[in-house]
């Protein structure tokens, strides 16, 4: 029973370079929301998505990122011309239906990118 | 917008002693109430959830939080920690009708053997 896989693990990119974290969610969850950590701080909400729709994207930032969800394959957060503030751990999570009547989210292990 | 707060940012105990971590939220309507835990390196895995009913939630691990409407607290407890429990620890807080939950700064917990 495989939970949310996140890929790559480990990501470092060039200042100015694109980043590409994917998600897969756990099978039979349709409902994915990405997170970031930063060092000493706790996790941030940056968008919610459901197949093919961005359902809240209040916490992403206005400019460089991007997220989807296509009806196949993974959902991928985007992130153009990286800076070295974006380095960053970012989590995915995912739920059966909306939110708390679902019983919770199931994080993936999270992808560390690093900006040099 | 709610806000949750952690103020307990860095615990250190030795092991045996009793723990317990202090979450309060700001919302005055209904909410459900989350303890994650994250051990080194790896992802936040869910401790315990209170969505209605007792008060007193137990959960993995010999965990526990009570829910105190009046004080809008969520409070994690563990009467006899472990070197094993050195993790984050993650309080977080739906607002009723949100699908999203905020999430506490997080508390930073070391275990002495």
């Amino acid at each position: 029973n495989a939970g949310v896989m996140q890929n790559p693990r480990h990501l470092v990119r060039r200042r100015g370079q694109e980043a590409r974290l994917r998600c897969s969610p756990m099978k039979g969850h349709s409902h994915v929301y990405w997170y970031r950590q930063l060092p000493e701080e706790g996790l941030k909400f940056m968008v919610y998505l459901q197949k093919e729709n961005i359902i809240d994207e209040s916490g992403m930032p206005k400019e460089r990122f991007s997220a989807e969800f296509p009806k196949e394959g993974p959902s991928i957060l985007r992130i153009q011309q990286v800076v070295r503030g974006d380095s960053a751990a970012y989590f995915c999570a995912s739920s059966p239906g909306e939110g708390s009547a679902s019983g919770g989210y199931t994080f993936g292990s999270g992808t560390r990118l690093t900006v040099v | 917008a709610q806000s949750v707060s952690q103020h307990n940012h860095h615990v250190i105990l030795s092991e045996a002693a009793s723990l317990e971590l202090g979450c309060n939220y700001s919302y005055g309507g209904t909410v459900n109430l989350f303890w994650y835990v994250q051990y080194p390196g790896q992802h936040l895995q869910l401790l315990l959830k209170y969505f209605s009913g007792d008060p007193l939630v137990k959960g993995i691990k010999g965990f526990e939080a009570e829910f105190i409407k009046s004080k809008f607290s969520f409070n994690l407890r563990k009467p006899s920690v472990q070197w094993s429990d050195t993790a984050e620890y993650f309080c977080a807080v739906n607002v009723g009708g949100s699908y999203i939950p905020t999430f506490g700064r997080g508390t930073s917990l070391i275990v002495h053997p």
